[in-house]
């Protein structure tokens, strides 16, 4: 079991509807990417927070957003939300400025929007 | 940007058998190789990794090869067990944690 817990494991969402999704990092790790997996795929990269800023973005509209807190602790926003949505949102904690450092993700939250 | 393939999208071995999942990558830049196991309802494992100033690296049943110049890294799992059944990514990353994955593999393990 890796020390990064996601809240909450499950969400029903409505088209259009928001949604804020929670990750706790593992302890000593000060930054937290964010991934998509959709059914029967590979995560996608959303984007990572670094000292509470982005750092770094995958191919996701603006309508994704995130926040990083002094606890390294980290939220993912989506607005509007979209069918295509549904997921499996996975959040990864790891240590930053150090090369090829490994990424441990939690259990993910499972988001369906209908 | 980077892109991975994984080959192949299933796999069906014997337990004791061993098996083997190959990837491709394309950017010259990456040079961190993690492999990840999946269960139904969980997140991602880390399970081995490499990186690009080594050819090999094994842990125990489970070893990861890495060829820099055709761009492409392997799994290999010696005699499996049912309990090895799951979802299996492979990854790369030029750095600083931002992993570009495949699209997994699902091995069965028959008893």
């Amino acid at each position: 079991e890796t020390g990064v817990t996601q809240s909450p494991t499950h969400l029903i969402k409505t088209r259009g509807q928001q949604v804020t999704l929670r990750c706790s990092s593992q302890s000593g790790h000060n930054t937290v990417s964010w991934y998509q997996q959709a059914l029967g795929q590979g995560p996608q990269f959303i984007f990572q927070y670094y000292r509470e800023e982005e750092n770094g973005r995958g191919n996701f509209p603006p309508r994704f957003s995130g926040l990083q807190f002094p606890n390294y602790s980290s939220e993912l926003n989506v607005n509007a939300l979209e069918l295509d949505d549904s997921a499996l949102y996975l959040c990864a904690s790891s240590i930053q400025g150090v090369l090829n450092t490994e990424a441990f993700f939690g259990q993910g939250t499972r988001l369906t929007v209908v | 940007g980077e892109n991975v393939e994984q080959h192949p999208s299933t796999l069906s071995v014997q337990e004791g058998d061993s098996a083997v999942i190959k990837c491709t990558y394309s950017d010259s830049a990456s040079n961190y190789f993690p492999w990840y196991k999946q269960e139904l309802g969980k997140g991602p494992q880390l399970i081995i990794d490499i990186r690009s100033n080594v050819g090999e690296k094994k842990d125990q049943r489970i070893a990861v090869t890495l060829n820099k110049t055709a761009k492409h890294f392997s799994l290999h799992i010696t005699e499996t067990q049912p309990e090895d059944s799951a979802v299996y990514f492979c990854a790369a990353s030029s750095g600083y944690s931002t992993l570009t994955f495949g699209k997994g593999t699902m091995l069965l393990v028959s008893p």
